[in-house]
């Protein structure tokens, strides 16, 4: 059965502390991305990753870290560095190539800072 | 800095009738459109994809695009209260390294 899984579901930090927020597909995709989502707002690009081993900042980088040693798996460290961490991180996925960039959602993780 | 606009509603619509979602991009070189639904709390779920001028139909949703205008649309007919949900558009743009500009989204809402 092909999906991405993300965990936890549900995430709570407390000031000061980083966190890892766990993706993996099993659908032979090769780019990978971390997106959050603020309430009633669109999806904002965090990281992408369009082969192993190598990885892009998108458009709120600050904060955040990602690898990608396995192509099955995208993990987002969220430091302590980010302001404002309380959002939906949402990971997606998709072929690298061809016409379109269908990109295909994770349930997400919805992380809480107490 | 690409934009990608949706009137953030709410729209609401009776059941049975058709909700007409529109969406307008700022890239004039974007290629890739599509339409996902996603549901409170969830994430999204991809919907419809379009790629060139036309109209596109799958069951009971059309993907309309306009490249000239930089727009394109999602009709829902004969809408069903499961089709309550915030519709996000999201825009590609070759050369991009593949990344998806999303709208901010509509929200629908189907009443009974």
């Amino acid at each position: 059965d092909g999906g991405i899984t993300q965990s936890p579901k549900y995430l709570f930090r407390k000031e000061g502390q980083n966190v890892t927020l766990s993706c993996e597909q099993n659908l032979n995709h090769d780019a990978m991305y971390w997106y959050r989502q603020d309430p009633g707002q669109g999806l904002r690009l965090i990281y992408y990753s369009q082969i192993v081993n190598d990885f892009q900042k998108g458009d709120i980088a600050e904060g955040y870290s990602v690898s990608r040693e396995k192509k099955e798996s995208f993990p987002l460290t969220v430091t302590s560095a980010q302001k404002n961490p309380t959002a939906f991180y949402l990971c997606a996925s998709s072929r690298a190539s061809g016409l379109g960039n269908e990109q295909f959602f994770g349930p997400g993780t919805r992380l809480t800072v107490l | 800095q690409k934009e990608v606009e949706q009137n953030s509603g709410p729209l609401s619509v009776p059941e049975g009738a058709i909700a007409s979602l529109n969406c307008t991009y700022s890239d004039r070189v974007s290629q890739s459109f599509f339409w996902y639904r996603q549901y409170s709390g969830k994430s999204p779920e991809l919907i419809m994809s379009i790629y060139s001028n036309g109209d596109k139909e799958d069951g009971r949703f059309t993907a309309q695009l306009n490249k000239a205008s930089q727009y394109v649309s999602l009709l829902i007919r004969d809408s069903q209260p499961s089709d309550s949900a915030t519709y996000l558009c999201a825009v590609s743009t070759a050369g991009s390294a593949r990344q998806l500009t999303f709208g901010s989204g509509t929200q629908l809402t189907v009443l009974p």
